[in-house]
């Protein structure tokens, strides 16, 4: 069946401009995580969705970021006034409610210039 | 605070030898741990788990080994292949299951596999 997918696989923009990252999880999952990893670093937890529930933002580096999840399956990271140091790979996974095992998409390439 | 780390960040070997990929936890109350293969321009790919209630567990041409009271975890590949070379995470989750939607995964930093030729 699908994987994870997102959108764009790679993206390129001015600093101080704000982005979109999408992400599709595989169908019936309930759990979602965005995960962010610089160049030759391990994954940096940003944000988790877990069906209905409040989402946990303890991740977010800031306020400028945020993310959205609509009717419980595709979810869409937002960074306002991007800045340099916001380049990196942004990963998102997903689970079903049962089980634990994390699938990831292929990630979206973030350049900030 | 809690953390999950790798003895060694780069490992090179010999194809066809046996690799062995180190990481140690801190969180002594993790039920499930996790290991990831992370190719160059890919996301990481599930490779094999194991639970606290278990010591060993096999996959194809891998094992996962956990002890428990020095809160070690190993991955070993037998046989390594060109096609192994990747970074490997090691991940723990920070709850037990049930405690919560605040049960999220503890990345350790990675190491990096080369097989030579």
């Amino acid at each position: 069946g699908a994987g994870v997918s997102q959108s764009p696989s790679n993206k390129v923009t001015e600093k101080g401009k704000d982005v979109e990252l999408r992400c599709d999880p595989i169908s019936g999952h309930t759990a979602l995580y965005w995960y962010r990893q610089s160049l030759g670093q391990g994954l940096e937890f940003l944000i988790y969705f877990q069906g209905n529930s409040a989402p946990d933002k303890s991740g977010l580096p800031s306020d400028r970021f945020s993310a959205e999840r609509t009717g419980g399956s595709v979810s869409t990271l937002t960074i306002q006034r991007t800045q340099q140091e916001d380049s990196a790979v942004y990963l998102c996974a997903s689970n079903r409610l049962s089980t634990d095992t994390q699938y990831f998409g292929p990630g979206t390439r973030l350049t900030v210039l | 605070g809690e953390s999950v780390g790798l003895h060694l960040p780069t490992l090179s070997v010999q194809e066809g030898d046996n690799s062995i990929i180190n990481c140690a936890y801190s969180n002594s109350a993790s039920d499930y741990f996790i290991w990831y293969k992370q190719e160059s321009g890919k996301g990481p790919q599930f490779i094999i788990d194991i639970r606290s209630n278990m010591d060993k567990r096999q996959g194809q041409r891998v094992t996962v080994l956990l002890n428990k009271t020095v809160k070690h975890l190993s991955l070993q590949i037998a046989a390594t292949q060109p096609g192994d070379s990747a970074v490997y995470f090691c991940a723990e989750y920070n709850t037990p299951n049930g405690a919560g939607n605040n049960r999220k995964l503890i990345w350790g930093l990675g190491t990096s596999l080369a097989v030579n030729p």
